[in-house]
């Protein structure tokens, strides 16, 4: 149990284009949905935190017109980059939280997604 | 205070040894404290957790010390394995809010045959 999967895996997109990365918890309902983005040899940097049904919390630097987080339903939570440029190709991982008095502060991580922008 | 100290950077283990990693945090308001496993190209995944009511937990091959006092906590892989070359993160949150998790570093580890 508690999978939660990441679509695309990859992307390639030119510069100037929007990507949509979509997250799902595909055995248990998350309320909380978390992003980060890491770059290569470097740690996991929580861009944004979502709840469902509420606007998305942005990390300090995090550009909220940039990266928009939709959390529209228990199991779905889409990071939109828009108008993508070289410097955001990373690997984007987001992570899930179900209900609380479950599984107590654990995160249940995606397999990421490989952005890249030409 | 919302740092999470990692180290080693790297790691080299040889087959059979035991690999050490660790870990210092600052705000004692911390009360969670897990560590994850990440592949090459792959989301991490949680090996093990602690909480700080206790000094040590064990899971198989893997171990979580625990220093309340010193605000330290490390993971012993014994017995380490090729199959464990992966990069390790510690990470810590407390209670309240959304749990965020604050991420140490990372420590890349190598286990030669």
């Amino acid at each position: 149990g508690a999978v939660v999967s990441q679509h695309p895996s990859w992307v390639i997109c030119k510069s100037g284009t929007s990507v949509k990365i979509e997250c799902r918890s595909l055995d248990f309902q998350a309320t909380t949905m978390f992003w980060y983005r890491q770059f290569p040899k470097q740690s996991l940097m929580l861009m944004a935190t979502s709840n469902e049904g509420s606007k998305a919390t942005y990390e300090q630097g995090v550009e909220k017109d940039k990266f928009l987080i939709n959390h529209a339903s228990l199991t779905l939570s889409t990071l939109t980059v828009t108008s993508a440029h070289p410097e955001d190709s990373s690997f984007y991982i987001c992570s899930a939280r179900d209900r609380p008095g479950m599984s107590y502060n654990e995160q249940f991580f995606g397999p990421g997604t490989r952005l890249t922008v030409l | 205070q919302q740092q999470v100290k990692q180290s080693p950077q790297s790691l080299i283990v040889q087959k059979g040894g035991i690999s050490i990693i660790n870990c210092a945090y600052e705000n004692t308001a911390f009360d969670y404290f897990p560590w994850y496993q990440q592949f090459p190209g792959k989301g991490p995944a949680l090996l093990i957790a602690i909480r700080p009511d206790v000094s040590e937990k064990k899971e198989g091959r893997f171990t979580i010390s625990f220093n309340k006092s010193a605000k330290q906590f490390s993971l012993h892989i014994m017995d380490s394995q090729p199959g464990d070359s992966a990069t390790y993160f510690c990470a810590a949150a407390f209670s309240g809010g959304y749990n965020k998790l604050i991420f140490g570093a990372g420590t890349r580890l190598a286990v030669h045959p």
